[in-house]
């Protein structure tokens, strides 16, 4: 069974410091892995999608690192702002997903 | 650009009743998966389709169904509801059964009393 660990659980940033989200999984065999972003109460954002031939996807001040003989991601979210406050999911999959329990990110202004 | 859409998006109903969700998936995308969110919780996959037919069952109460229409909609069935059932529920959809980027709905807050 694949089990997806995303560390810190919680942290909090002053507003232009640039966030390291980092997640790790224990089965490599995955077609991809992607990022999301969830506010309270709400639904799901897909953030980046790296597939399993990839190394890194970047789409602004986001960039996503994949290494899967590691099994290990890496989100950066450069230049942090308030509105990036929110809980970021890395789920990785072999089509059905499997989250982690998310990285909780609160940037202080 | 159309998006998973989700009806209803809040649902309250007494325990041991029925309900139905509903999901309408990006147009062209062949692949509608659920997931269910208690709080607190990270999503669980309960099940998936591809081409109108069940592709993968994970934690799945045998009290829920799901099935997808010729027209790629998709209804997830839930019986003898328990207050345990109180979640969020969303729906997600792909092209070609995950090798492509999965987007996700605003999900349906269903809540058992």
């Amino acid at each position: 069974k694949q089990e997806v660990t995303q560390i810190p659980a919680a942290l909090s940033v002053p507003e232009g410091e640039n966030l390291v989200l980092n997640c790790s999984f224990t089965d490599s065999a995955i077609y991809n892995l992607q990022w999301f972003r969830q506010d309270p109460g709400k639904g799901l954002t897909s953030l980046l999608l790296i597939q399993s031939s990839q190394r890194e996807q970047t789409s602004g001040r986001l960039n996503a690192s994949l290494d899967k003989s590691s099994g290990r991601s890496t989100l950066y979210i450069a230049a942090s702002q308030p509105g990036d406050s929110a809980t970021y999911l890395c789920a990785v999959g072999n089509n059905r997903l499997a989250f982690g329990k998310g990285n909780q990110v609160v940037v202080i202004p | 650009a159309a998006g998973v859409i989700q009806s209803p998006r809040h649902l309250i109903k007494e325990k041991r009743e029925t309900a139905t969700l509903k999901c309408y998936p990006i147009p062209r995308h062949d692949t509608v998966y659920w997931y269910q969110q208690g709080p607190g919780q990270d999503p669980q996959f309960l099940i998936s389709f591809y081409e109108k037919m069940q592709s993968d069952k994970g934690s799945i109460p045998d009290r829920f169904s799901a099935q997808q229409f010729s027209d790629y909609h998709s209804e997830l069935n839930m019986s003898s509801l328990e207050l345990g059932d109180s979640a969020l529920y969303f729906c997600a959809s792909s092209f070609r059964q995950g090798r492509t980027e999965a987007f996700f709905g605003q999900g349906t807050r269903l809540t058992v009393v």
